[in-house]
């Protein structure tokens, strides 16, 4: 069975700064994909972006990236130049290529201010 | 094109009741995925169905019931509703290779149920 944990449940960042949310995890899965989704008041769940475990460059996605250490088995969030819409509650989950299902963290509510 | 929708959005129950939530995935997506999200929590899977089978059950009790149609929309019921049943209840579909899937979900917005 995967664990997921994200250790921050609050965060907040002015507006225009740099901002990261921490997250771990524990498998004994080789192959998996790894993803950042964030949650806005609206409810719809919104990728923001994945890893794939066998590939060693951190993904990026405009100005969002990640820190992924396999080793540590780590994965790591960064939001450059935050903005006051990436305001809301950000899941990591893990999902293993032979498998069927998401697993989530708790998440992190991460607040950007004017 | 018309994303991941569900129905109904909102809906209250007392408990003891029966609830069918609703769901019709992303044009195309083969696999229909239920998770429940409790209030503050993390989404906890339910169920996964690809091409109308049962592909993966999560750790919820037998009231828990669901099942895939020949257009790929799904149904999630649950039964002798409890007061801990009350979350929201969030489908997902996805274009997934038996075996290979990348694990990319497409949301919808969720049904709230609230039991009383």
């Amino acid at each position: 069975a995967q664990t997921v944990t994200q250790s921050q449940p609050e965060m907040s960042v002015q507006e225009a700064e740099t901002v990261t949310l921490s997250c771990t995890y524990d498998t004994s899965e080789n192959n998996y994909y790894l993803f950042w989704y964030k949650q806005p008041p609206s409810r719809q769940m919104i990728l923001v972006i994945r890893q794939e475990a066998y590939k060693q460059q951190n993904a990026t996605e405009n100005r969002f990236s990640v820190n992924f250490q396999k080793a540590a088995k780590s994965f790591s969030l960064k939001i450059s130049d935050s903005q006051l819409g990436d305001t809301a509650m950000y899941f990591c989950a893990f999902w293993p290529t032979s498998g069927s299902r998401l697993t989530f963290g708790e998440g992190t509510q991460l607040t950007v201010n004017p | 094109d018309a994303g991941v929708t569900q129905s109904p959005t909102h809906l209250i129950k007392t408990r003891g009741q029966q609830v069918t939530l609703r769901c019709s995935p992303i044009s195309g997506h083969k696999s229909v995925s239920w998770y429940q999200q409790v209030l503050g929590q993390g989404p906890q899977f339910i169920f996964q169905y690809y091409e109308k089978e049962e592909r993966g059950r999560g750790n919820f009790p037998d009231r828990f019931s669901a099942r895939q149609f020949p257009n790929y929309s799904s149904e999630l019921n649950v039964n002798a509703l409890l007061l801990g049943d009350s979350a929201l209840y969030l489908c997902a579909s996805s274009f997934i290779k038996q075996g290979s899937g990348t694990g990319e979900l497409f949301f919808g917005e969720g049904s709230r149920l609230t039991v009383l």
